[in-house]
């Protein structure tokens, strides 16, 4: 089953953009690449996801390197209430999720 | 607006116990999950169910099943509550997705358990 690997941490200035990255290198050809946040003490909530385009929505954007191999979700503009985990996930055998231990966004004022 | 809730945001017991964890949706997903959180560990998959009365093990099922009677509610169960049970659970649904493609999850609120 195709795996994800994230930063632990990452630090973004309030009102700037923020480029979260994720590799998946083991990644199959009809494998979606899904994004989710947790914010605190919620659970997690559905931000984007995509197959091989570009995707934009309301809440944010992802960008699919050509290869498939790495994405990158990218937050136009960071505010407080961006503050969470990240998780950039890959279903696996059943349309099973593995959420792993995601990026922790921290937005400084 | 989607909806998922669980029967307590807290819940606190002492080893040994049976308990329940409830969760209903009201979108007529197929597919329920049930995970539990732990700091470092991030979300890990315990059961998850495709239709009703079908259950599949996710990566921890060990000390725990699960009942799905009606397609809205899927039930966690701790035969015997044991202090490492002690986590945030978190139940989810979702449409039905050919395989890969993985459907939108939508989750509830938590549980946090205290098992004493």
């Amino acid at each position: 089953d195709a795996k994800t690997t994230q930063p632990n941490s990452m630090e973004s200035n309030e009102e700037e953009p923020v480029h979260l990255p994720c590799n998946h290198s083991t990644i199959s050809g009809t494998d979606y690449i899904h994004w989710y946040r947790q914010l605190p003490s919620q659970g997690p909530e559905y931000v984007i996801h995509g197959l091989t385009s570009n995707v934009n929505n309301r809440m944010a954007s992802l960008a699919i390197a050509e290869d498939r191999k790495s994405s990158t979700l990218i937050l136009h503009r960071a505010t407080l209430r961006d503050a969470a985990v990240y998780y950039c996930i890959l279903p696996n055998t059943g349309n099973q999720f593995y959420f792993g231990t995601g990026t922790s966004l921290t937005v400084i004022p | 607006d989607v909806k998922v809730t669980q029967s307590s945001r807290y819940l606190v017991k002492r080893t040994g116990e049976k308990v329940f964890l409830e969760c209903v949706q009201d979108m007529d997903h197929e597919n329920m999950f049930w995970y539990r959180q732990d700091p470092g560990l991030g979300l890990r998959l315990i059961y998850f169910s495709y239709d009703v009365k079908m259950k599949e093990k996710g990566d921890i099922p060990e000390g725990y099943s699960v009942s799905r009677e009606k397609k809205e509610r899927f039930s966690l169960i701790l035969e015997s509550a044991s202090t490492n049970q002690t986590s945030m659970y978190l139940c989810a649904s979702s449409l039905w997705t050919p395989w890969g493609r993985g459907e939108t999850q939508y989750f509830g609120p938590g549980t946090r358990l205290l098992v004493l």
